[in-house]
């Protein structure tokens, strides 16, 4: 398998602008992951999926963010209109189950100008 | 409420020095899993080893090693022969058995120096 899939790898774009990031998981995979990494924070975890339904969005910081799985293979981040303050790299990960080893996508690097 | 605490924000060690990462656990539950991850400079995130509540033995893994001890929550890891490549930070997280998602600690940041 050819692992968690992201796209883009990086993002550079202005305030305002609706940035998309993409996730391909491990077919298979019951979980799918959203997590935002910054400096100051850490390592977040703004949703979940199981089954393409979304179990917890408690992460979510506003509601400029969204997300959708729209199939078991596919889900997408959204964050419209996009700001400086969410320049982070945001991962996407699959596991088995919830509690399984999860495993994570390469990142994709967002830089909002 | 469940938490992961790793003191040490940053360590620095000498080429073939033994290191160890402190990890400190807080739950309630009798049964869960405690985790390592590795991010090197690259970013990635690579899994290392996942551990269950009800396997208390080490695991040794190459220059690997893990010590569980349930007595004092900790899930700590061992680089023994420390080389360069090791630089990276490293996450200590923890899940409860069905329910829940998996909490990552604020990582340590390991500084192999040549």
């Amino acid at each position: 398998d050819a692992g968690v899939i992201q796209s883009p790898r990086h993002e550079v774009t202005e305030m305002g602008q609706e940035v998309t990031l993409r996730c391909k998981p491990i077919s298979g995979h019951d979980y799918l992951f959203w997590y935002r990494q910054t400096m100051m924070r850490g390592l977040e975890l703004l949703i979940y999926f199981n089954n393409n339904v979304p179990i917890d969005d408690s992460g979510m910081p506003e509601d400029r963010f969204s997300a959708k799985m729209p199939n078991a293979s596919f889900s997408t981040l959204k964050i419209q209109p996009s700001e400086p303050r969410d320049s982070a790299v945001y991962f996407c990960a699959s596991s088995l189950d919830i509690a399984e080893t999860q495993y994570f996508g390469p990142g994709t690097r967002l830089l909002v100008l | 409420a469940q938490k992961v605490t790793q003191a040490q924000t940053e360590i620095s060690v000498v080429e073939k020095e033994d290191v160890t990462l402190d990890c400190v656990y807080e739950t309630r539950d009798t049964t869960y899993y405690l985790f390592w991850y590795k991010q090197p400079p690259s970013g990635e995130l690579v899994f290392l080893i996942r551990r269950n509540s009800f396997d208390e033995q080490n695991e040794i893994s190459g220059r690997y090693s893990w010590n569980f001890q349930k007595s004092t929550s900790s899930f700590n890891f061992t680089i023994t022969a420390s080389q360069v490549v090791d630089s990276a930070v490293y996450f200590c997280a923890l899940s409860k058995d069905r329910d829940d998602k998996i909490i990552f600690g604020k990582g340590t940041r390991l500084h192999i120096l040549p």
